[in-house]
């Protein structure tokens, strides 16, 4: 089976620019987890999409959301850009309960220039 | 809320060597707790996880954790070190009330020396 799938995999914006990141699951798995890594630091819970609802959501403004569709893939939408958004988004899809697996993808990285 | 402290930003051990990797958490009820790996350029992978039970967890690759509730602690260990252990490792808690939330710490980065 093929594992967690995310485009693009670079991504470079300028300030105030908006950006849509993608991600497909494993088959089978229906809940979907996005996190913001920024460089020398740990990853950082985003939002969590279970059977296409929010679940979770982190500490992050409201310029960041997300989405859920009937074949379980994500976007993670982020609006009006900053420097400070350039990151490395991974996506980690499981079953639903946190005693799963969560199984991450390779990641996309954005700058923000 | 939940907190992991990763105390060592990196370390060096010589290939063969035995390497431990500290963790400590912040969380109130019993924790689910994590040990992932992250090497250059990739995502993160599952070395190994707690919920319940034998408080001496086996993992892929090697490495076993230890969880001591009295110390808030989830040490990762490896009795030998190979070079292609280089790499990131992040310790990471969750909670069943919390769905699939991770909160991880800010991880160790492990030199391998030859």
């Amino acid at each position: 089976d093929a594992g967690v799938t995310q485009s693009p995999t670079h991504l470079i914006k300028t300030r105030g620019q908006h950006v849509t990141l993608r991600c497909s699951p494993i088959s089978g798995h229906k809940s979907v987890s996005w996190y913001q890594q920024v460089l020398g630091q740990g990853p950082q819970f985003i939002f969590q999409y279970y059977e296409k609802e929010e679940r979770g959501r982190g500490n992050f403004p409201d310029r960041f959301s997300a989405r859920q569709f009937p074949n379980y893939s994500s976007e993670l939408n982020v609006n009006a850009l900053l420097l400070g958004d350039s990151a490395l988004y991974l996506c980690a899809s499981s079953l639903f309960s946190i005693q799963e697996t969560q199984y991450f993808g390779p990641g996309t990285r954005l700058l923000v220039l | 809320a939940q907190s992991v402290t990763q105390p060592d930003i990196h370390i060096t051990v010589s290939e063969g060597a035995s390497l431990e990797l500290r963790c400590n958490y912040s969380y109130g009820a019993t924790p689910y707790l994590f040990w992932y790996v992250q090497s250059p350029g990739q995502g993160l992978q599952l070395l190994l996880k707690y919920f319940s039970g034998d408080t001496l967890v086996q993992g892929i690759k090697g490495f076993e954790a230890e969880f001591k509730r009295s110390q808030s602690s989830f040490n990762l260990r490896k009795p030998s070190v190979h070079w292609s252990d280089a790499a990131e490792y992040f310790c990471a808690v969750g909670a069943q009330a919390a769905g699939n939330k991770l909160t991880f710490g800010g991880g160790t980065r492990v030199l391998v020396k030859p």
